[in-house]
């Protein structure tokens, strides 16, 4: 079974500022299976990143993935307002999915 | 335009059986996995489990596998999610989402909030 944690639990960051949050995973694994999504408060989640690196349609390029194995990294380059919320990775290898726990970007 | 749009919140007793409910619209509803996912208050999300519409294959994540039903409706694009005994640890905000392909989920519901309280 593979256990995501992701750090820092929450990030204090400044508008402007770049954000890098870290998805790590008890066992490596094909990036294909690696994605991130953002939650604002109150909204449903939304797909950021699929296969570690690949932005979803309309995701700006201020959003991109990295990583292989068992690190895999989200980063936002410039925070904008809207981006502050949790950000959580997932795996899903067609017989499971597992969730991170989340990284909180709040604002400093 | 893709659209999953799931049945109103519910507020029950400890015992009661529930049975929500997501409708998939904009596309071939039997080509695309279905998932739900738990978030209870103030916490992350927890896959439950997920059905394939076009042969009703199933898989449940442990955690929940005895615990909830799943299961689809392709005649009406419908996927729902079923107790049979509800508990006060089930209240929480249950998510349907798509498999898109890419081993991803690209389009979630509206979220039903379910209250379980005596």
């Amino acid at each position: 079974e593979i256990v995501l944690t992701q750090s820092p639990g929450t990030l204090s960051l400044s508008p402007g500022e770049r954000a890098t949050l870290s998805c790590r995973a008890s066992h490596s694994f094909s990036s294909k299976y690696l994605a991130w999504y953002q939650q604002k408060p109150g909204q449903a989640p939304r797909l950021l990143i699929y296969g570690a690196s690949s932005r979803a349609t309309g995701i700006p390029d201020r959003f991109s993935g990295s990583g292989s194995g068992t690190d895999f990294t989200l980063t936002i380059s410039r925070l904008e307002p809207e981006d502050f919320a949790a950000y959580y990775c997932q795996y899903y290898d067609s017989s499971r999915v597992t969730f991170g726990p989340g990284t909180k970007v709040d604002i400093k | 335009e893709v659209q999953l749009v799931q049945s109103g919140a519910e507020v029950k007793k400890p015992g009661e059986s529930l049975k929500i409910s997501c409708k998939g619209s904009g596309y071939s509803f039997t080509n695309n996995w279905i998932a739900w996912v738990r978030q209870m208050p103030g916490k992350g999300l927890e896959w439950m489990g997920i059905i394939f519409p076009g042969d009703s294959n199933i898989r449940y994540s442990p955690s929940f596998q005895g615990q909830v039903t799943i299961s689809t409706d392709k005649s009406i694009s419908t996927a729902y999610l079923q107790w049979s005994s509800l508990r006060a640890s089930d209240s929480a905000l249950y998510y349907c989402v798509r498999h898109g392909g890419n081993y991803s989920f690209d389009y979630w519901g509206q979220g039903t909030l379910v209250t379980v309280s005596s």
